[in-house]
């Protein structure tokens, strides 16, 4: 069974960069598949943050795109997101999740992990 | 950017009754790219429909997903209790995925 789980610091300080990780269990992240982060503001919708590739090729939302790192780490079987220049507006709920080339829908989801943006 | 709007906001039902939920987008999207997830509170969002009408694994058969172009609709024929939720359409297109803003459906 596949699973997904973030972890990283729930409070960040404005301006400085937010961290957080995903680790997979029950699949070889080298095997295949794309892993990409979603975000969701405290009672509001989904947001797609952006996409890794096993090979380590990504593709980001256009609007977050010059704050946003993706990387992966084949050896540990995980991938991170950094996203510098926070404010209050990227206090949000942060998922891990896994997309197939085909379709592109994210089949499997972290719990999420809450991140606030405070100083 | 596909921008999605879905309708309506809030829907109220009662159970057994069957609820159809509207997701229209700013330009034509790909029947392929094209999915459904539910959420409850306090949980990840669940993928109910992907590729505008193939159902994900193990989910029931009372929830079917239909349309094409810019005109896509996630219809449950009779509700359950469990159905209670938020329901989102996603699109990916142009190398970048979006969200609809969602629909609740509650229980009148």
């Amino acid at each position: 069974q596949v699973q997904l789980q973030e972890s990283g610091p729930g409070l960040v300080k404005p301006s400085e960069t937010l961290s957080l990780t995903c680790a997979v269990s029950g699949y070889s992240i080298s095997s295949g598949y794309y892993w990409g982060w979603i975000r969701q503001p405290p009672g509001k919708g989904l947001e797609w943050i952006g996409s890794i590739y096993h090979s380590g090729s990504t593709y980001y939302n256009p609007s977050l795109k010059s704050r946003v790192t993706i990387s992966v780490d084949t050896s540990k079987n995980q991938f991170s997101l950094k996203l510098s220049s926070v404010t209050a507006a990227d206090t949000a709920v942060y998922y891990c999740a896994r997309h197939p080339g085909q379709p592109r829908a994210f089949d499997i989801w972290g719990q999420g992990t809450m991140v606030t943006v405070s100083s | 950017e596909i921008v999605l709007t879905q309708s309506p906001g809030t829907l109220s039902l009662s159970p057994g009754e069957r609820a159809t939920l509207s997701c229209r987008a700013s330009q034509s999207v790909s029947s392929s790219y094209l999915a459904w997830y539910q959420q409850k509170p306090g949980q990840a969002p669940r993928l109910l429909i992907y590729g505008a009408s193939s159902r994900a694994t193990g989910i029931p058969d009372r929830f079917s997903g239909s349309g094409s172009g810019t005109d896509f609709t996630l219809t449950i024929s009779r509700l359950e209790p469990e159905d209670f939720a938020v329901y989102y359409c996603q699109q990916y297109g142009s190398s970048s995925f979006t969200f609809g803003p969602g629909t609740k459906v509650d229980i009148k």
